[in-house]
């Protein structure tokens, strides 16, 4: 099976701006969960989707939101972005969500 | 809440010598319990699990862990280091609150094998 794939890997943009980053889960699996990973923070929930409604979220203001298609695919869009907003946003799948996840490579984001 | 807790952010080992990066949790209720690992600018791969079968759990690359509840520990062992083992490994424990794709992690321990 192919592994989670992830769109683009990295991005350039300026403050003020929005972004959207892609995610595609393993075949089969519905939940696709995301992380934001930053040399000071670490690894961070952002939220979790499941046939496609939004079942968890992290501690990230509303700038951060996301959605998921019925094909289990996922995306996430940040508006309004700020310089801190730069980190590894990571996407992980699993079958039902509280099971093993299984992670793509990420979308580096770089804001200036 | 739940809350995962690595012990030293660097440990350095030689080629050849046992590794030991500690990982301690708190949790109400049995927990589901991961090691990854990093390798730079990929993302996270899974080593090995704990999901209340047996308490030592064997992974890939020759990556072991213990589950021990009365310590709420789950130290990760491996018996000789080889240099492709040097990555950053995260531990992590799964959000049983809700039953959801939660995983709360650790800080992460940078692993540098020397030769």
């Amino acid at each position: 099976k192919a592994g989670v794939t992830q769109t683009p890997r990295y991005l350039i943009k300026t403050r003020g701006q929005q972004v959207t980053l892609s995610c595609s889960p393993i075949s089969g699996h519905r939940s696709v969960s995301w992380y934001q990973q930053t040399p000071g923070q670490g690894l961070q929930f952002l939220f979790e989707y499941f046939s496609e409604t939004q079942r968890n979220k992290g501690n990230f203001p509303g700038r951060f939101s996301g959605r998921q298609f019925s094909n289990s695919r996922s995306e996430m869009n940040v508006s309004t972005l700020e310089l801190g907003d730069s980190a590894l946003y990571l996407c992980a799948s699993s079958l039902t969500g509280p099971e093993t996840q299984y992670f793509g490579p990420g979308t580096r984001l770089l804001v200036l | 809440a739940q809350s995962v807790t690595q012990l030293g952010s660097h440990v350095s080992v030689s080629e050849g010598a046992l590794v030991l990066l500690r990982c301690n949790y708190s949790s109400s209720v049995p927990p589901y319990l991961f090691w990854y690992v990093q390798y730079p600018n990929q993302g996270l791969q899974l080593l090995l699990k704990y999901t209340s079968a047996a308490t030592l759990v064997k992974g890939i690359n020759g990556f072991e862990a213990e589950f021990k509840k009365s310590e709420t520990s789950f130290h990760l062992t491996k018996p000789s280091a080889h240099m492709s083992d040097a990555a950053e490994y995260f531990c992590a424990v799964s959000d049983l609150n809700g039953n959801t794709g939660k995983l709360i992690f650790g800080q992460g321990t940078t692993l540098q094998v020397k030769p």
